[in-house]
This record gives C-alpha cells, structure tokens and sequence, in this order.
C-alpha cells in the first residue's frame, strides 16, 4: 500500500531564505506527482505537476524535482516571501487508478518579514 | 465556469440529520473526485466519476456516504445518518480527461456534526 510521508510538519524561515520542502513515497510505480499550497480554509492549489518520466518542473521560483527510484520528491521554492506562508501537500497517482490523488500530511510554512 | 465551485461553503449539521454537498466542475471536465480532508491530515480519497459513471467508490467510509453525477456535469455527495466523526472538509476535485491531468479543487465544504 502505498503511503506518503512529507518531513518536516512544520518549518519557519526569514524572509528571502530558500525553501526545500521533502515528499517520499513507498512504491515507485507511480503516474504522477503533483505539488499543491493550501491556505487556511481554502482548497488547494495546484503548483507543479511532475510526469513519471521526467525528473524535474520549474515554474517562477518553484522548482520541483523526482527521482522515481529513491520515491523521493522535493519542491524548491527559492527567495522566499511572506505571501509564500502556507501548507504544501505532495499527492502520487498511479497507473491503474484513474487519476486518484495520494496525499501526504503536508508541511506547513511560515515565512517571517 | 472559471473554477471548481462548491456549495455550502459551511454545514452545521445535527447528529442523525442527512446533509448533500454540491460540485460544479469546470465546464468540459470529464473527471470528478471527491476528498475528505480530516484537521491537520491530508486530502482521502472518496470517490471518482468519469462523466456520469461512477468508476471507483473504494473510499467511501460507509454506506451512508452515496455520491451522484447524473448528468456528467455538477455532482452532489450526500451523507445520511450523520455522525461526528463525519465532521471534515469535503473537497471536489476536477481534471480534463482520464484523470492523470491536472486536478483543480474547490473550495471545499466544511461539515460540522453536533
């Protein structure tokens, strides 16, 4: 069964350090890997989409890379800013599942002024 | 539609009482799926609709929770029986075609059973 494991839970930094935010996965037979952001009450906003074959997706400042063998994933997000301040969640689909969404718990951000 | 909309944004519901989420999914999406997001977890999956056919109903809890899409447009979760430990954010989920492409999420539903 797989299971998704994003570490730290929670992390705060100043303002301008870069972020490097952790998602692993136990089987790597995986379709996909999306990166979201939630805030607070929100739903969730999709940030990065990876395909299986490839080993990273770079948007703005997010950088997002896979490595499908270790069932590792890390999203980058470089300079960070206050607005940056939420939960990010990792999500794997598979194959023979119709697109269904595995979800990590998430790691929750807060970037200081 | 721009986006996923969905509706209540928020239920206070009685235990016992039957409550129905809506979903309006961004026109031309052929899939649908819903989620159960419990406090400080992430997103469970519940069920997925490809149009108006039902593919996969393995996450739901239990046969109280029944889900519809009858026109393979907007579609309602329905929870009768309520109990307290039903109480989460329900999120709908849409993407373009076979489900592997991007997911677009509403809003979500916050449902609380006293």
């Amino acid at each position: 069964k797989q299971e998704v494991t994003q570490i730290p839970a929670a992390l705060s930094v100043p303002e301008g350090e870069n972020l490097v935010l952790n998602c692993s996965f136990t089987d790597s037979a995986i379709y996909n890997l999306q990166w979201f952001r939630q805030d607070p009450g929100k739903g969730l906003t999709s940030l990065l989409l990876i395909q299986s074959s490839q080993r990273e997706q770079t948007s703005g400042r997010l950088n997002a890379s896979l490595d499908k063998s270790s069932g590792r994933s890390t999203l980058y997000i470089a300079a960070s800013q206050p607005g940056d301040s939420a939960t990010y969640l990792c999500a794997v689909s598979h194959s023979d599942s119709w697109g269904k969404l595995q979800f990590g718990a998430g790691t929750q951000v807060v970037v200081t002024p | 539609g721009a986006g996923v909309s969905q509706s209540p944004r928020y239920k206070v519901a009685k235990r016992g009482q039957d409550v129905a989420l809506r979903c309006d999914p961004i026109s031309g999406h052929v899939s649908l799926f819903w989620y159960q997001q419990a406090l400080g977890q992430g997103p469970e999956f519940l069920t997925y609709f490809q149009n108006e056919a039902q593919l996969d109903k393995s996450g739901l809890p239990s046969d109280r929770f029944f889900a519809e899409r009858p026109e393979g447009s907007v579609s309602t979760l329905k929870i009768q029986r309520t109990q307290q430990e039903d109480s989460a954010v329900y999120l709908c989920a849409s993407s373009l075609v076979g489900g592997h492409t991007e997911a677009f999420f509403g809003q979500g539903t916050r449902l609380t059973v006293v």
